[in-house]
């Protein structure tokens, strides 16, 4: 089985462009989609990437995700930084269809 | 708009049971599949249960499988998890996700708290 491991924390300031990664220890990170969840503080989640890099509706365009084979990981970008994006932000991938695999999150801090 | 909303969380003492339900709108819940994912306490995610449209196709986390049933009810727009012999592990909030078709979710509701505790 593999993890997805990402960064504890990011921070950025407004109207910046942040990146967060997600490394995929072991297999193919094309093999199977990303999805990204973000969960703001003491709300539920928001997905707002899912299959690698298609946005929900209702999603900000400010949000994009990616696939970079080379690192073996898959990428969530957020630009035009706003202090409501100040969230944890989940990866998620999967095994099979009763393996999935969370990413332990990230926080992204806007200051 | 598409919306989820859990019920039924609480406290229960180890070993008891608990049903939480989830009441879907805003989409027709007859063509989607769903999914229950936990969150214990300052802890990560866990995918714990999927039921299909029909359902006709059922999935558990081994951490939960013999102890909790997944069912639907379409009439009602309905999701239930039935859950049983619940231990302190089993302590978190439980979110209904709509499944985004590619093994994930792509709306959740806001969640319910279980917590087991003597």
């Amino acid at each position: 089985n593999f993890m997805l491991t990402q960064p504890l924390s990011v921070s950025e300031s407004p109207g910046k462009t942040v990146t967060i990664s997600c490394t995929r220890t072991s297999g193919n990170i094309a093999s199977n989609y990303v999805q990204w969840y973000q969960q703001r503080p003491g709300s539920s989640f928001t997905t707002v990437i899912y299959e690698d890099n298609r946005r929900p509706s209702g999603v900000s365009d400010r949000f994009s995700g990616s696939i970079d084979r080379s690192s073996n990981s898959a990428s969530l970008s957020i630009s035009g930084l706003k202090t409501e994006d100040e969230a944890v932000y989940y990866c998620q991938s999967y095994d099979s269809s009763t393996d999935w695999v969370f990413g332990g999150g990230t926080k992204l801090t806007v200051l | 708009e598409v919306q989820l909303v859990e019920s039924g969380g609480g406290l229960v003492q180890p070993g008891g049971s608990l049903r939480l339900s989830c009441v879907a709108s805003g989409f027709t819940f007859s063509n989607h599949n769903i999914n229950w994912v936990r969150q214990a306490p300052g802890k990560g995610l866990e995918w714990i249960s999927y039921i299909n449209f029909k359902s006709t196709t059922i999935y558990y986390a081994d951490s939960v499988k013999g102890r909790f049933t997944i069912s639907r009810d379409n009439a009602k727009n309905s999701v239930y998890l039935q859950m049983s012999s619940l231990g302190v592990e089993d302590t978190a909030i439980y979110y209904c996700g709509r499944d985004s078709g590619i093994v994930g979710v792509d709306y959740w509701g806001q969640g319910t708290l279980v917590t087991v505790s003597s």
